[in-house]
């Protein structure tokens, strides 16, 4: 069964202190991996789009990396305003458009 | 800016009303999606359309049906609310296959049903 797992499920850092949050996926034949970062009350954002292994990509303080089996967001020297729930999700081969999203990380980031 | 919108922020109906979601979307992209979205369930795909007519099941479409009449608009219908079905609905669209750029979505509507 195609799956997309987050975790921590929640994360709080001090402001300034880098790390990680990890998506791991089993899926037959991946088409794409997707980080998107979603404020509360509001529609998820999109970050990075990633499709082979050992791509990386970035945007200011975020770097999404992706390997065979999962993919991380790497935060560093994160500040306040990136507080938010970071989502993952996964295009997989068998279900073409029907993307799977993972349950999300909270992510708090403490001045 | 590009937008997708979503008519209502918050709603409230009753058990057994015919309920209308609506989603506008200014991109002239093809393919639109609806969400819902559950704490400790994450997004769960109800309904997608490729083009105007055309719809197509997610993986929750129970209790759901879709519309589009036009290519901008696509409409969520729950056809008889019941309380399983309060949730924060998403809209989403995307140009073709193109998942570069990755989904464009909408702020939400928050359903609640009593």
């Amino acid at each position: 069964e195609d799956q997309v797992t987050q975790s921590p499920e929640a994360l709080r850092l001090q402001e300034g202190e880098s790390s990680s949050l990890n998506c791991s996926y089993t899926v037959s034949g991946l088409r794409g991996l997707f980080w998107y970062r979603q404020d509360p009350g509001k529609g998820p954002e999109f970050l990075f789009t990633l499709y082979s292994a050992g791509e990386e990509k970035e945007k200011e303080r975020l770097k999404a990396t992706l390997t065979k089996k999962e993919s991380f967001l790497h935060i560093t020297a994160p500040k306040p305003e990136d507080s938010a729930t970071y989502l993952c999700a996964v295009r997989a081969m068998n279900r073409d458009d029907k993307i799977i999203f993972g349950k999300g990380t909270r992510l708090h980031i403490l001045p | 800016d590009v937008k997708v919108t979503q008519s209502s922020r918050y709603l409230v109906k009753r058990t057994g009303e015919k309920v209308f979601l609506e989603c506008v979307q200014d991109m002239d992209h093809e393919n639109m999606f609806w969400y819902r979205q559950d704490p400790g369930l994450g997004l769960r795909l109800i309904y997608f359309s490729y083009d105007v007519k055309m719809k197509e099941k997610g993986d929750i479409p129970e209790g759901y049906s879709v519309s589009r009449e036009k290519k901008e608009r696509f409409s969520l219908i729950l056809e008889s609310a019941s309380t399983n079905q309060t949730s924060m609905y998403l809209c989403a669209s995307i140009r073709g296959r193109s998942y570069n750029y990755g989904y464009t979505f909408g702020s939400g509507t928050r359903l609640t049903v009593v």
